[in-house]
């Protein structure tokens, strides 16, 4: 079945950071990848998609290329933020069925 | 953005008792869904809902769990009755496009539930 790979459990940065969070999906068929990010206290939010091949999806600093050769879609960002301190949770659109698919989800810990 | 709410926040109720949880998705969205975390924990698929029917459901929406959207109104999760691992936080969250796996996914805040 589908699934997502998050390697990183907890991540923690100082301010000015290079971050990477990798992920890793498996799937049957073409799906489109996601990334969200939840903050304490909230439901998860929408961060980013892409829906094919080589695509780049970005947003507020935060960009992930869609790999289909090494099934990866892994979250990058230059310099991370006390701000960014959050869970990211790296999902896959299975449009066979209409279900997202979450992974278990990245502490990042941004420290000031 | 689109905001889903979700009603109550926090619900603490006895096991074995029914309780209902209750989402008022984006309003031009198609498709509903209800996912459980347990703290600390992942993300984990319920069931998801369209036209005023299940579409898909996982292992973990059990035979006292239900779900409807009558005349348009709140989506509901209900449960009854309720066990002691029902206790969770439940997101509800709503799409808009029609028969698109690939579409974005918007989240309320969630309805954190104890049962003693």
């Amino acid at each position: 079945g589908d699934s997502v790979t998050q390697t990183e459990g907890q991540v923690a940065l100082s301010e000015e950071d290079f971050l990477t969070i990798h992920c890793n999906y498996s799937a049957s068929g073409y799906p489109a990848l996601f990334w969200y990010v939840q903050y304490p206290g909230e439901g998860p939010q929408f961060l980013f998609r892409a829906s094919r091949d080589k695509e780049k999806g970005s947003s507020r600093g935060f960009e992930a290329t869609y790999d289909k050769g090494t099934t990866s879609f892994h979250l990058r960002k230059a310099s991370v933020q006390e701000s960014d301190s959050a869970v990211y949770y790296c999902a896959l659109g299975d449009r066979s069925n209409n279900r997202i698919f979450f992974g278990d989800g990245t502490q990042l810990v941004v420290k000031p | 953005g689109p905001k889903v709410l979700q009603i109550p926040s926090h619900q603490i109720i006895d096991m074995g008792q029914m309780v209902t949880l209750n989402c008022d998705p984006v309003s031009n969205h198609l498709y509903f869904y209800w996912y459980k975390q347990i703290l600390g924990q992942q993300m984990e698929f319920l069931v998801n809902f369209y036209n005023g029917k299940v579409m898909e459901k996982s292992k973990l929406f059990k035979d006292q769990f239900s779900v409807e959207r009558p005349d348009g109104s709140y989506f509901t999760l209900k449960i009854q009755p309720t066990a002691l691992e029902d206790s969770a936080v439940y997101f509800c969250a709503s799409s808009p496009r029609l028969g698109v796996g690939a579409e974005t996914l918007y989240f309320g805040s969630g309805t954190r539930l104890t049962v003693l």
